[in-house]
C-alpha cells in the first residue's frame, strides 16, 4: 500500500520562474493538503484541495495556486518564484480532511531558487 | 508571533537519560498531532490526541493533552540513539473543520551514546 508520493524530489529554478510540485496521495484518501517547510522551521500550511476545490487557504499570495484531479491527486504551482520560496514543499493526504483525522505526508519536495 | 510554542529548540542529550518536549497555546485545539521528522524525509505521524487530559503511551514515549486542550507534552524515558530527530507539534483548531495544522517550531532532539 503506497503512502503518499511527491515529484520531484528536488528541484532548482531561478528567480521568475514558474514551478509544478505533484502529489499522490496514500490509496483511501481524498483530501490534500499542502504546506511549506523552511529549514529549521515547522510546517506552515499553504491551502487544502477537496473535491477539486480548494477548500481553505493559508496566509500565502496568489502566486500559489493549485489543483486537484478526479484521481484526487495534486499539483501545487508557484509563479514568479522568489529566493525566499526556498524551501521543503510537503504534502499531505488525510480522508475528507475532518479536524481530528490523521494526515499523512510525503517526504517532500526540495525546492531551490538561485 | 507563534500560534503554537514549542520547547525546547534544541536538545542534546546522553543516551539513557529521559525528556520532555512541551508545545504551548492559548488557543484550544481539537486535537493534537506528534510527528517525527529525520533529515531529507516527511514528518510521520507518532500519536494524536483528542480529549482533554488524555495520555498515550508508545513505547518509551508518553504523550499528554492538556485539560483544557491548549498544551500537550511528550516524555521519551532512556532516550536512544534511534531517537534522534526532529520532533514536531500539531494542532487543528477548534473553528477548522478542514484539519488544517498548525505546527509548532519543533524540537530537534540529538541523542549521543
Amino acid at each position: 500500500d503506497a503512502g503518499v508520493t511527491q515529484s520531484p524530489t528536488h528541484l532548482i529554478k531561478t528567480r521568475g520562474q514558474q514551478v509544478t510540485l505533484r502529489c499522490s496521495p496514500k490509496s483511501g484518501h481524498d483530501t490534500v493538503s499542502w504546506y511549506q517547510q523552511a529549514l529549521g522551521q515547522g510546517p506552515q500550511f499553504i491551502f487544502q484541495y477537496y473535491e477539486e476545490e480548494e477548500r481553505q487557504r493559508g496566509n500565502f499570495p496568489d502566486r500559489f495556486s493549485g489543483h486537484q484531479f478526479p484521481n484526487y491527486s495534486s499539483e501545487l504551482n508557484v509563479n514568479a518564484l522568489l529566493l525566499g520560496d526556498s524551501a521543503l514543499y510537503l504534502c499531505a493526504s488525510s480522508y475528507t480532511g475532518g479536524s481530528n483525522q490523521p494526515q499523512h505526508f510525503g517526504d517532500g519536495t526540495r525546492l531551490s531558487i538561485l | 508571533t507563534q500560534l503554537l510554542e514549542q520547547s525546547p529548540q534544541f536538545l542534546s542529550i546522553q543516551e539513557g537519560e529521559n525528556l520532555t518536549v512541551y508545545c504551548n497555546s492559548s488557543s484550544v485545539f481539537s486535537s493534537l498531532q506528534w510527528y517525527r521528522q529525520e533529515p531529507g524525509e516527511g514528518p510521520v505521524l507518532l500519536v494524536t490526541v483528542v480529549t482533554g487530559g488524555e495520555v498515550k503511551k508508545l513505547k518509551r514515549l508518553t504523550f499528554q493533552f492538556g485539560d483544557a486542550r491548549k498544551d500537550s507534552s511528550l516524555h521519551i524515558t532512556a532516550a536512544q540513539p534511534g531517537d534522534t530527530g526532529l520532533y514536531l507539534c500539531a494542532g487543528a483548531r477548534v473553528s477548522s473543520n478542514t484539519g488544517k495544522l498548525i505546527f509548532g517550531q519543533g524540537t530537534t532532539l540529538q541523542v549521543k551514546p
